[in-house]
């Protein structure tokens, strides 16, 4: 199966500011996707990321928000701009294989 | 628009014992794919086990097995002879290619496993 590199793994951001999360997948992918746990809760998918086109989000999240970028076919990008404290939570990167979907080991975000 | 239940938040079982954990779901699909995942505290989202609808066979990987019901739309989790390792959240999801091919999640149950 694929493996995927998130980096970093944790961070603590003044509010007001943007943090870009990298993942890095050792295979070619088509399809990325960028999730959000926040805390206590479930997963919920931000945008799913093509190469060479723009992101397609989802309800509730906007590109200037959380702008990606996918410059080829084994990374990808999420920034996290503007940050207020409700921004805190897990952000999780997933690529699609055959069997299945594997994730990256997860940002631990805190915005103070 | 696909929606995942888990109605049980929490649950706890002894060590060596069996535990079910509940998922139901919503669509008008007639393709699509199930799956349990596991996070433990490390956050890692792991791979559980996987089921297709148009297979009839409850899927099986060691000592996970689910109870696939399509018509009642309902996709058990067993873990029968539990570890203390299995102590985690544990996540059904839901996927259809009609759907852009994105996990849809339940709200996870958390499951403790006590020696």
């Amino acid at each position: 199966s694929a493996v995927i590199s998130q980096k970093p793994s944790r961070d603590i951001c003044q509010r007001g500011t943007s943090l870009t999360i990298q993942c890095q997948v050792d295979s070619q992918v088509t399809m990325m996707f960028w999730y959000r746990q926040q805390p206590g809760q479930s997963l919920t998918l931000i945008a799913t990321a093509n190469q060479g086109s723009e992101a397609t989000y989802e309800s509730g999240f906007v590109i200037d928000k959380f702008p990606i970028s996918r410059p080829n076919l084994t990374f990808s990008t999420l920034t996290v701009s503007n940050m207020s404290p409700e921004d805190s939570s897990i952000y999780l990167c997933s690529v699609e294989e055959g069997y299945g979907y594997t994730f990256g080991s997860g940002t631990r975000l805190t915005v103070v | 628009a696909q929606t995942v239940t888990q109605s049980q938040p929490e649950m706890s079982v002894q060590e060596a014992e069996t535990v079910t954990l509940s998922c139901t779901y919503d669509t008008s699909e007639n393709n699509y794919y199930l799956f349990w995942y596991k996070q433990p505290p490390s956050r890692q989202m792991i791979l559980v086990i996987r089921q297709e609808a148009y297979k009839q066979q409850n899927a099986t990987e060691n000592r996970f097995s689910v109870n696939f019901q399509k018509a009642a739309k309902s996709f058990s989790l067993k873990i029968s002879d539990s570890q203390l390792g299995d102590t985690a959240m544990y996540f059904c999801a839901f996927m259809s290619s009609n759907a852009g091919n994105m996990l849809t999640f339940g709200g996870g149950t958390r499951l403790m496993v006590k020696p």
